[in-house]
């Protein structure tokens, strides 16, 4: 049990496709993540929210669209993706995120969900 | 700009042997943590151990210390002993403060660590 849990593990979806990624954390954590691993690139931060407010958007495509009803689960909506958008997708939380550096707040990471658009 | 730079795509070690992983970064704050994470096959990062930025102790953590050095922005990972299951991708990362308010991790593309039997 890894406190963050991620479904699908796999998701194999065309470029008309629409899905969704679906994040849960049972940490009790007030903040919640979107990171995109990519092969030979650095993980790259999408978006953070801290007690459902998404506080950081960084620069992602309208084609992806978060949701975080609250803070124990965080969608992420899929919709006409392109082939450049494989990639394996984590979700992390923490206890929240500050606008001080808190060294305690580290992240706690889903196992990922790996998507490949055709 | 803001960037983490691990110069060893891979790396191997014996089993029961000592392995040194680099990692240099850029930052222009005075105040940051430094972590390492670790990501085996099942790909859940897991933290291996974080350093404070104003603490001029380095940190340990059981078989894992790192040899942080703040003027050169020098944060190497040490692992003495290396088990079968030290193998996995090896991120450095630092965090800071974004625009919207948020402490960000800024990562490395990675060390993939292979342990020989």
């Amino acid at each position: 049990e890894t406190g963050v849990t991620q479904t699908p593990r796999h998701l194999v979806m065309g470029m008309t496709n629409k899905k969704s990624l679906k994040c849960e954390q049972h940490l009790g954590h007030n903040a919640m993540y979107w990171y995109k691993q990519s092969a030979k690139k650095p993980l790259e931060l999408m978006f953070v929210y801290n007690f459902k407010e998404q506080t950081e958007n960084n620069s992602v495509p309208s084609r992806f669209s978060p949701e975080c009803p609250n803070s124990s689960h965080l969608f992420l909506h899929l919709h006409t993706l392109q082939p450049e958008d494989s990639a394996l997708y984590l979700c992390a939380s923490s206890q929240e995120t500050l606008s001080s550096l808190s060294g305690a707040n580290v992240l706690t990471f889903g196992a990922g969900s790996r998507l490949t658009v055709l | 700009a803001q960037t983490v730079t691990q110069s060893q795509p891979e790396m191997s070690v014996q089993e029961a042997e000592t392995v040194t992983l680099s990692c240099t970064y850029d930052t222009s704050e005075s105040d940051y943590y430094l972590f390492w994470y670790k990501q085996p096959p099942s790909r859940q990062m897991i933290l291996v151990i974080r350093q404070e930025a104003y603490k001029q102790q380095n940190a340990t953590e059981n078989r894992f210390s790192v040899n942080f050095q703040k003027a050169a922005k020098s944060f190497s990972l040490k692992i003495s002993d290396s088990q079968l299951g030290d193998a996995a991708m090896y991120f450095c990362a630092y965090t800071l403060i974004t625009q919207g308010g948020s402490e960000k991790l800024v990562f490395g593309k990675g060390t993939k660590l292979t342990v020989n039997p």
